[in-house]
């Protein structure tokens, strides 16, 4: 089963652009996570969908949005770039229980300049 | 408020030597725990969870857990130590349902295993 991939991997923007990045889930997977990793911050949630409906949000401003699709792939989108968003944004899916382990894709490496 | 603790930023153990990743965890009710690591550049990797049942889990690549309640801990073992472990390892907590799904995680410890 092919895993969680996401696109893409590397990305540089300047600031206040915006930037889409993608997570394609496990097949089956209903639900979609997104983090962003940092050194000095370490993992932090910004939010997770569950057949297209967010679930769950953590403490990012709104420039931090998402959306998941009927097909549970997800996107998530952050307007006006700061220098402050250079992170890895991990996606993670799961099937949808509560126990379930999520699985991490490779990550997006976004610079911003 | 919940959180989750591991102490050490960094373990180095000689290879061939048992190794132990320390996690403790603040979060009421019983919560369901979980071990990633994440090598360079790379995602996390699931390693093991613990739901319920026994107290000691069996995961992947030879590690195992124990969880104390007791204690509020979750340490990381693995009887022998290879250079390959050498990783960034990740505990998470997911606080048991209250309406709530989300993960916390650890801020990581790195694992230097030295030949």
């Amino acid at each position: 089963k092919a895993g969680v991939t996401q696109t893409p991997r590397y990305l540089i923007k300047t600031r206040g652009q915006q930037v889409t990045l993608s997570c394609s889930p496990i097949s089956g997977h209903r639900s979609v996570s997104w983090y962003q990793q940092t050194p000095g911050q370490g993992l932090q949630f910004l939010f997770e969908y569950f057949s297209e409906t967010q679930r769950n949000k953590g403490n990012f401003p709104g420039r931090f949005s998402g959306r998941q699709f009927s097909n549970s792939r997800s996107e998530m989108n952050v307007s006006t770039l700061e220098l402050g968003d250079s992170a890895l944004y991990l996606c993670a899916s799961s099937l949808a229980q509560f126990t379930d382990t999520q699985y991490f894709g490779p990550g997006t490496r976004l610079t911003v300049l | 408020a919940q959180s989750v603790a591991q102490p050490e930023d960094q373990v180095n153990v000689a290879e061939g030597n048992p190794l132990t990743v320390k996690c403790t965890y603040s979060v009421s009710g019983n919560p369901y725990l979980f071990w990633y690591v994440q090598y360079p550049n790379r995602g996390l990797q699931f390693l093991l969870k613990y739901i319920t049942g026994d107290n000691l889990v069996k995961g992947s690549y030879g590690f195992e857990a124990e969880f104390n309640k007791s204690q509020t801990s979750f340490h990381l073992k693995k009887p022998s130590a290879l250079v390959s472990d050498s990783a960034l390892y990740f505990c998470a907590v997911r606080p048991p349902a209250s309406g709530t799904y989300k993960y916390i995680f650890g801020t990581g410890t790195r694992l230097k295993v030295l030949a």
